[in-house]
């Protein structure tokens, strides 16, 4: 059962656009959100996140959205540039202060940033 | 600062041995988690350790252990290996475990990249 999906596997965007990646979570419990950068043999790095008293979140060119009612989520990365090319994962915890770090990651999507 | 180290970085086993991954957490950092990296499963939580206990534990059978010393270091084992524990373990470390709504940042290291053949 997957609690976290990301639907596009890929996405392509031409460099200074805005991309957009979404990721829609399906357990009720999850009370915090993040987004993870990967690199082809690194380990994730964090981005941002977002509590779910809250709807928005923004650092620098990175802003995550929540809408609670339709357990979505997304991240907006504007101006796009090529170094941003990566996988990007979206994660949710349970936290509650028994989940600790627990965190239940989607399957990753493809960003691909073109000059 | 140094970040998390795992060690070995490339592991090959074959069907049925038992391999033991280690992972040192940034210094001060006591929380430790484990997650594997399949292309079919994504990435998914084996178990976190704080201070010498495990916390939580993932769906994984029980051929998947670890532990954590009084250092925070930590080793993950997997005993009777099968074709389909070929994967990338991550090691997570945070200062703290969650609680309430705040979340530590995880600081993940490289990962150890195990082949089962």
């Amino acid at each position: 059962d997957q609690q976290v999906k990301q639907n596009s596997p890929s996405l392509s965007v031409q460099e200074g656009r805005i991309s957009i990646l979404n990721c829609d979570y399906t357990n009720s419990m999850f009370d915090y959100f993040l987004w993870y950068k990967k690199y082809p043999a690194e380990g994730p790095t964090f981005l941002i996140s977002i509590s779910s008293i809250k709807d928005k979140n923004e650092d620098g060119r990175f802003t995550v959205f929540l809408n609670k009612s339709a357990k979505h989520l997304s991240l907006h990365i504007v101006p796009s540039q090529p170094g941003d090319s990566a996988v990007y994962f979206c994660a949710a915890s349970a936290g509650g202060g028994t989940s600790y770090g627990k965190l239940t990651f989607g399957q990753g999507t493809i960003l691909t940033v073109h000059p | 600062k140094a970040g998390v180290t795992q060690t070995p970085r490339y592991l090959i086993k074959t069907r049925g041995q038992q391999v033991t991954l280690s992972c040192s957490p940034i210094s001060g950092h006591r929380s430790v988690s484990w997650y594997q990296q399949t292309p079919g499963q994504g990435l998914q939580f084996l178990f976190e350790y704080f201070s010498e206990t495990q916390r939580n534990k993932g769906n994984f059978p029980g051929r998947f252990s670890g532990r954590q010393f009084s250092n925070s270091r930590s080793e993950m084992n997997v005993s009777t290996l099968e074709l389909g524990d070929s994967a990338l373990y991550l090691c997570a470390s945070s200062r703290r475990p969650t609680s309430g709504g705040s979340l530590d940042e995880q600081f993940f290291g490289p990962g150890t990249r195990l082949t089962v053949l």
